[in-house]
């Protein structure tokens, strides 16, 4: 079946610093790939997303390109600040009936410290 | 405009009981998906809605929990017999359209159902 892998937290960084969360992901066929966020206290919130192979995604700053052939969806980020402190999640949906359930990793925890 | 609401933010309840827990998606949105968020298994899929029906129900984990829709906007999940496993998260998302084009999720703020 489907299923999304990503790196385990928490991480922890300085203000300014980079960041890369890993991702990686089993499916059948061609599923579209995301990252949420969660902030503290929010909802989740889609952050980036691709829906085919080469395909960059990018918002805030964050980028994640969509590699078929390593089956990944790496976040990064050049430098990082405070508030992007949140839960990250990487997901992939693929279209079956009209259903686009998404498919979640676990989620990285990550703290900016200033 | 309005996001997705969900009602009752926060939900505690004795073991056994039923619990109804309550999405209002964003107005014209016709898809609508249910998710659960707990510690040990994370973010995980329920049910989804196209209109008032729902094709894909292959992530309720048992047949205490069932869910509806009506009027193609409000939904309804339903937990039958609750056990402190049902403790979790319970969000709910709306798209506007379904289909190959992999049109946003927005997500409610959840209900936190704790069982005792």
């Amino acid at each position: 079946g489907n299923s999304v892998t990503q790196m385990e937290g928490p991480v922890t960084l300085s203000e300014e610093a980079f960041l890369t969360i890993n991702c990686t992901y089993t499916a059948t066929g061609y599923p579209s790939l995301f990252w949420y966020v969660q902030y503290p206290g929010e909802g989740l919130q889609l952050l980036l997303k691709a829906t085919k192979a080469d395909d960059k995604g990018s918002n805030k700053g964050f980028e994640a390109t969509y590699r078929k052939e390593t089956t990944s969806f790496h976040l990064e980020k050049g430098s990082v600040q405070v508030s992007d402190s949140a839960v990250y999640f990487c997901a992939l949906s693929r279209s079956q009936g009209g259903s686009e359930k998404l498919v979640f990793g676990k989620g990285t925890k990550l703290t900016v410290n200033p | 405009g309005a996001g997705v609401s969900q009602s009752p933010s926060n939900k505690v309840t004795e073991k056994g009981k039923d619990v109804e827990l309550r999405c209002d998606p964003i107005s014209g949105h016709t898809a609508l998906y249910w998710y659960r968020q707990s510690l040990g298994q994370g973010l995980e899929f329920l049910i989804y809605f196209q209109g008032n029906s729902a094709p894909d129900k292959s992530g309720l984990p048992s047949d205490r929990f069932s869910a509806e829709r009506t009027g193609g906007s409000v939904s309804t999940l339903t937990i039958q017999r609750t056990q402190q496993e049902d403790s979790a998260v319970y969000l709910c998302a709306s798209s506007p359209q379904t289909g190959g084009s992999s049109y946003e999720q927005y997500f409610g703020p959840g209900t936190r159902l704790t069982v005792t």
